[in-house]
């Protein structure tokens, strides 16, 4: 079935190590995007791509890293420069071009200790 | 930068009420606006709307956009206790590289 699939589910790390978050998707999509969920936040975007190697900061881009170098993948550095990465990351890709609806994945917890 | 203004934040209702929830926007070459449901994890999408005044319609949900007044409305009638869930509004914009802003979402609580 097609769809998006992002790993790990769940995600436990020491403060000042980066993490990267996987995002594939067999949809045959042209763009994804990344999302931040905190509580009460709704969903703040992180980066997003129409296309391969290339990409664009999002509203909260600061302290992660993102590489489109296939189009089935958009995999996301949460890196030691994010100041409080703890929270609930949710991938999403869609058609080129600007109507379309978005499909997510399931999300990503990632907790910092 | 693009604004997306949800209201209320948070709703509780009693089953068999019918709610409506706002969305307005500010933002640069708009596009579409999106609702979307998020129970647990992964939102799940209601609704596109591009032009104004025409009704989206599914079951008991509704939506309508006004591209003059800068904003939508989702309306739920009849209200049961599975409608418990957050409601997100996202709207698309830009000239070419078309980006997806969310508002913070309602919190729906339908109780029996």
């Amino acid at each position: 079935d097609g769809g998006i699939t992002q790993s790990p589910k769940y995600l436990f790390r020491k403060e000042g190590q980066n993490v990267t978050l996987s995002c594939e998707q067999n949809l045959n999509h042209d763009a994804m995007y990344w999302y931040r969920q905190d509580p009460g936040q709704g969903l703040r975007l992180i980066y997003y791509s129409q296309i391969v190697n290339d990409f664009q900061k999002g509203d909260i881009a600061e302290g992660y890293s993102v590489s489109r170098e296939k189009k089935e993948s958009f995999p996301l550095t949460v890196t030691s420069a994010q100041k409080n990465p703890t929270a609930f990351y949710l991938c999403a890709s869609r058609r080129q071009g600007p109507y379309g609806e978005l499909f997510f994945g399931e999300g990503s917890r990632l907790t910092v200790l | 930068e693009d604004k997306v203004v949800q209201s209320p934040l948070s709703l509780v209702v009693h089953e068999g009420d019918t709610v409506t929830l706002n969305c307005s926007y500010e933002v640069t070459n708009f596009r579409s606006l999106l609702w979307y449901k998020q129970e647990k994890k992964a939102p799940t999408f209601l609704f596109m709307l591009t032009s104004s005044g025409i009704e989206k319609k599914s079951g008991r949900l509704s939506s309508i956009l006004d591209k003059k007044e800068l904003f939508s409305i989702l309306n739920i009638t009849a209200t049961q206790t599975g409608d418990s869930a957050v409601y997100l509004c996202a709207v698309s914009s830009g000239g070419s590289n078309y980006k997806l802003t969310f508002g913070k979402g309602t919190l729906l609580t339908v109780n029996p």
